[in-house]
């Protein structure tokens, strides 16, 4: 299982910026997905899921404002981030929505993308 | 929103000591409770699911139990390689919320 994020980069303010997952090694469509984010020093925020069916649910701090998508032909999972703010920068990974004994878990993470947002 | 409130945000231990981090739940969340490892610089890697049952791979020396809202991750024996941060995460309902971490660091 490889999950590998791109995308992240410097941006001001009010801008927009899309994150990708490139996934490997597992039927990615089969899989709901979520993004989860770490702005420096701090603990992990979750940010988005999106199911296999691409149902999806967002963190009221993002609603509006965030869109996570999927393209199963690629294998990629997508994070459109716009109204950009600088609360907004962090690490943002991509992890894997597994199943274990009953339970939902995010059983595999990619390496992180990092956003900044600044003038 | 459920918050997850963990203890302690950090912790001093030494080789070969028993450590218990804990993370209390504002909502029932029934067995809906994982653990991750994170290393400097990479990503969380799934220690426990099910407040209970250790993922593949992961030494026989971390174990988790649950008292009531009260959700517990031991290490017995701890080694080098288990220093790092211990967020919880609970996975009953959306939004899926973490607990603030536990930064364990060797004497």
């Amino acid at each position: 299982v490889q999950l590998v994020e791109s995308g992240g980069g410097l941006v001001q303010p009010g801008k927009s910026l899309k994150l990708s997952c490139s996934a490997s090694g597992f039927t990615f469509s089969s899989y709901g997905m979520h993004w989860i984010r770490q702005a420096p020093g701090k603990g992990l925020d979750w940010v988005a899921y999106i199911s296999s069916s691409s149902g999806t649910v967002y963190a009221d701090a993002v609603k509006g404002r965030f869109t996570i998508s999927r393209d199963n032909a690629k294998n990629t999972l997508y994070l459109q981030l716009n109204s950009l703010k600088s609360e907004d920068t962090a690490i943002y990974y991509c992890a894997r929505s597994g199943y274990r004994h009953h339970y939902y878990v995010m059983d595999a993470w990619g390496q992180g993308a990092s956003v900044t947002v600044s003038s | 929103d459920i918050q997850m409130t963990q203890s302690p945000s950090s912790m001093s231990v030494s080789l070969g000591d028993r450590v218990t981090i804990t993370c209390r739940a504002s909502q029932d969340i029934g067995n809906y409770l994982s653990w991750y490892q994170q290393k400097p610089e990479k990503s969380p890697k799934l220690m426990i699911y099910g407040a209970t049952n250790l993922e593949d791979g992961v030494p026989s020396r971390f174990s988790g139990s649950r008292s009531g809202s009260d959700y517990s991750l031991t290490i017995n024996s701890l080694e080098s390689e288990d220093t790092g941060i211990y967020f919880c995460l609970q996975h009953k309902q959306y939004p899926r919320t973490f607990g603030g971490g536990t930064k364990l660091e060797l004497k």
